[in-house]
Order: C-alpha cells, then sequence, then structure tokens
C-alpha cells in the first residue's frame, strides 16, 4: 500500500523568502504523485503533478516540485513567498496499476500548514 | 478536465438524522470516490463508488453508516446515517481521469452535526 508523510505540519516564512514543503512518498510502483493547495472554506485546487515525465515539475502560482525516486521525495517549491500563499497545502500520491493507469484514487498527507509574514 | 457539482454545499443537522450528499459529474467516470476532511485533518478516502456494484469500503468505514448509490456513469450519492457531532466534516466527492493522471474534486459539503 501506499503512503503519503509531510514533514512539518506548520511552516512559517517571511514574506520574499523560500518555501519549501516537504513531502516523503512510499510505493512499491512507480507512482504518480500531486501538490493540492486548500486556502480557509474553500475545496481543493491542484498546484502541481508527476506523472513520470519530467522529474521538475512546474505548477501554478510559481510552485515546482522535483521527483526524486532515490530519495522518495517530492517536495514543493516556490522561491519567493506571497501573503497570497497562505494555506494548507497536501501531497498525494495515487498508485498506477499494473496496466500503467490509475483511477485516480488518491492517498493524501497529513497537510501542512503555510503562514507567510510580512 | 472534469466538472463536479456536489449539494448541499452545506448544512447543520440534528443528531440522529441522516444526509444525503449528492455529487454529479459532467462526464462518465468509472469510479467515483467519497472522502472526509475531519476539523484540522487531512482526507481520508470513505469508498469507491463504482457503476452497477457495491461500493468498496476503507478500513474504518461501513455501508451502514455510509450508504452509497451509483445508478450510473455521471451520478452518485453519499449518505451520512444515523449522524453524531462527529460527523461534522467537509465530505468530497472526487473523480479520476486521463488514466489516473488527475483527480478532480467537487467543492466539497460541510457538514456540521448538533
Amino acid at each position: 500500500a501506499q503512503s503519503v508523510t509531510q514533514l512539518g505540519s506548520h511552516v512559517s516564512v517571511s514574506e520574499g523568502a523560500l518555501v519549501l514543503l516537504r513531502c516523503n512518498y512510499s510505493s512499491s510502483v512507480p507512482p504518480y504523485l500531486f501538490w493540492y493547495v486548500q486556502y480557509p472554506n474553500q475545496g481543493l485546487q491542484l498546484l502541481l503533478k508527476y506523472t513520470s515525465a519530467a522529474t521538475l515539475v512546474k505548477g501554478i502560482n510559481g510552485f515546482e516540485a522535483e521527483f526524486k525516486k532515490s530519495e522518495t521525495s517530492f517536495h514543493l517549491t516556490k522561491p519567493s513567498a506571497h501573503m497570497s500563499d497562505a494555506a494548507e497545502y497536501f501531497c498525494a500520491v495515487s498508485v498506477r496499476n499494473a496496466g500503467g493507469t490509475s483511477y485516480g484514487k488518491l492517498t493524501f498527507g497529513q497537510g501542512t500548514i503555510l503562514t507567510v509574514h510580512p | 478536465s472534469a466538472v463536479i457539482s456536489q449539494k448541499p454545499s452545506r448544512d447543520i443537522c440534528q443528531r440522529g438524522t441522516s444526509l444525503t450528499i449528492q455529487c454529479q459529474v459532467d462526464s462518465q467516470v468509472t469510479m467515483m470516490f467519497w472522502y472526509r476532511q475531519q476539523p484540522g485533518q487531512s482526507l481520508t478516502l470513505i469508498a469507491t463508488a463504482n457503476q452497477g456494484s457495491e461500493a468498496t469500503y476503507e478500513s474504518g468505514f461501513v455501508i451502514d453508516k455510509f450508504p452509497i448509490s451509483r445508478p450510473n456513469l455521471t451520478f452518485s450519492t453519499l449518505t451520512v446515517s444515523n449522524m453524531s457531532p462527529e460527523d461534522s466534516s467537509i465530505y468530497l466527492c472526487s473523480v479520476g481521469a486521463g488514466g489516473g493522471t488527475e483527480a478532480f474534486f467537487g467543492q466539497g459539503t460541510r457538514l456540521t452535526v448538533v
């Protein structure tokens, strides 16, 4: 079975500073990996995804993530934090079946709340 | 992409009653998923709903408490039965697409049980 661990339930950065949210996964087969953002009282929005193409994935709002198989990691970064980035971020994994596809069933990490200080 | 509509968006219910949440997708999908997000928590999969067969429930979730219907390839319902305050959560419907490279979510149903 697959699993996801997000290191740090709360991350606080200053506006303009680097954002680094950590995600490690466990999967016996090559996974699909996702980062979602959830703003207060809103639904989930997909930031980016890894589906076995380029290991460095660029997403919306200036975020990117790098898939590192050797480290089983998929950390999310943004060079310069903005106040509007304050939200909760979820890393998720979807496991492919033998045919190489997945039906989109996700296992989520615990979530990381990002706070951005002026 | 897939557009998912969930109803209701929120509700306040009395304990002991039941609420049925509807999920409508704008395209045909094989599987639909129901998740629960308890306050301050991550998303936990409740069950997978296949058209024409019984839903598959995850550990800790049972059909008597969370009956699911899947009458066709674009619609599903989740019922939260005999509610208690512990059932207060956001319930989300989700579908996959693109061979699993995409996962789309409804806006969720925010349930408060009093």
